[in-house]
């Protein structure tokens, strides 16, 4: 079973305008982390922002913020006053195993993301 | 501060060629280290991953291996290749609760 899912292969955000990305996971892991990584057509994987499953606010780094609720599983990545440069893939990725010490990494399918001029 | 090397950047090789890649880490200790593959325009699939030296946990059943040698040195090996095994292959490395850091990558192409 999928334990992240990204419903959206493809997005396309206007120039200025704000965009939500798409993340559920499962787990029964009590501690877990959540992340995204930006991935231009490069190849690097660029880390944006990091929520742990015990922090009790939504994290924020400069333009990006995690909508994370915890009760339905979700970590949404929200990008306010989109650029051209944010045209990626993007990816969620959970880091699960904290208890058992093995600290695997999960990550989705990504959504594509184009920002319109 | 920490780094990882990834190496070749791009590979082309023949069907049932051997493969190895190798990737190191500097600049911290006892990392946890991970291997990735990415089918183009696709997600990235967890394949090896290790908490310490000699201790290699396969995630999905394939043509490939892993081992570590050293501390900090994760190698990506096959004895045949096939052209599935075609794709991006990433190194990554964490310590604790961290976030993972990513080699550059190598693109494998199998022909």
């Amino acid at each position: 079973a999928q334990k992240i899912t990204q419903t959206q292969p493809g997005m396309f955000v206007q120039e200025k305008e704000a965009v939500t990305l798409d993340c559920t996971y499962d787990t029964s892991d009590p501690s877990y982390g959540l992340f995204w990584y930006k991935q231009p057509s490069s190849g690097e994987m660029i880390f944006l922002i990091y929520q742990g499953s015990y922090d009790q606010q939504n994290a924020t780094e400069g333009r990006y913020s995690l909508n994370f609720q915890k009760a339905r599983k979700s970590a949404n990545l929200v990008i306010s006053a989109s650029q051209l440069g944010d045209s990626a893939m993007y990816f969620c990725a959970m880091r699960e195993g904290l208890i058992s010490g093995t600290y695997k990494y999960i990550f989705g399918t990504g959504t594509r993301l184009k920002v319109l001029a | 501060s920490q780094t990882i090397h990834q190496w070749p950047a791009t590979l082309v090789q023949p069907v049932g060629s051997p493969l190895s890649l190798e990737c190191t880490v500097e600049g911290t200790s006892n990392p946890n280290l991970y291997w990735y593959r990415q089918a183009a325009g696709r997600g990235l699939q967890l394949l090896f991953y290790s908490v310490g030296i000699g201790q290699i946990s396969s995630e999905v059943p394939q043509n490939l291996s892993a081992s570590r040698p050293q501390d900090r040195q994760f190698i990506l090996s096959s004895k045949k290749l096939l052209l599935s095994d075609s794709g991006f292959y990433l190194c990554a490395w964490s310590v604790a609760r961290r976030k993972a850091f990513f080699g550059q990558g190598t693109r494998l192409t199998v022909v």
